[in-house]
């Protein structure tokens, strides 16, 4: 147990569906993050949040949007996908960005796209 | 361009030590970090390196040198439940997180 946690844990959708994931972070923490991670590929950053306030958003595809309407809550909106979207996608949470210390992760999203 | 180069497998044997290493060329250097991830688990935070030398946290050791943009993660008295994946990220000068590929590592009987 992280302290973050993320639903759904898998999810299998088709190119023309909308689906949303979730992040919920317990620690207190001020930054939200959603990474990518494909097989044998780093992680991919995609957006951060600093205070609800988006800070980074690492030119993703406009079918991905991410919404964060507190601190402890994070999501990100999926519509239109295609096949190579099918990845594992983490939530992370921080104490604030920059020099904050270590990520914690949650146990990540499973897609996969039809 | 920013790179992180880490061993895509190694495997070891149960009781043995073994060495994952991670050379970086990044865009200046805040911090090394390595991660551990079990297969369909979250990755954990293992140790940091911000300073030249050793860091030692029970069976797991972390090393740095600064100079020549290398560090490597040392596990000693190998367990079965150590096999995982091991991620080194090296934050840079705008303190971005640079991430590797990962080491999956292999514990044999």
């Amino acid at each position: 147990e992280t302290g973050v946690t993320q639903t759904p844990r898998h999810l299998v959708m088709g190119m023309t569906n909308k689906k949303s994931l979730k992040c919920e972070q317990h620690l207190g923490h001020n930054a939200m993050y959603w990474y990518k991670q494909s097989a044998k590929k780093p992680l991919e950053l995609m957006f951060v949040y600093n205070f609800k306030e988006q800070t980074e958003n690492n030119s993703v595809p406009s079918r991905f949007s991410p919404e964060c309407p507190n601190s402890s809550h994070l999501f990100l909106h999926l519509h239109t996908l295609q096949p190579e979207d099918s990845a594992l996608y983490l939530c992370a949470s921080s104490f604030g960005t920059g020099e904050a210390g270590e990520l914690f992760f949650g146990e990540g999203s499973r897609l996969t796209v039809l | 361009g920013q790179n992180i180069d880490q061993p895509t497998e190694m495997t070891a044997t149960e009781g043995a030590i073994v060495q994952i290493n991670c050379t970086y060329q990044t865009s200046g250097f805040n911090g090394l970090f390595w991660y551990q991830q079990h297969a369909g688990e979250a990755p954990t935070f293992l140790s940091y390196n911000v300073l030249d030398g050793l860091e030692e946290k029970g069976r797991f050791s972390s090393f740095l040198s600064r100079s020549k943009g290398y560090s490597y993660l040392l596990l000693k008295e190998l367990q079965m439940k150590d096999s995982a994946s091991y991620l080194c990220a090296v934050r840079d000068s705008n303190y971005q997180l640079i991430w590797g590929a990962g080491t999956k590592l292999i514990i044999k009987p």
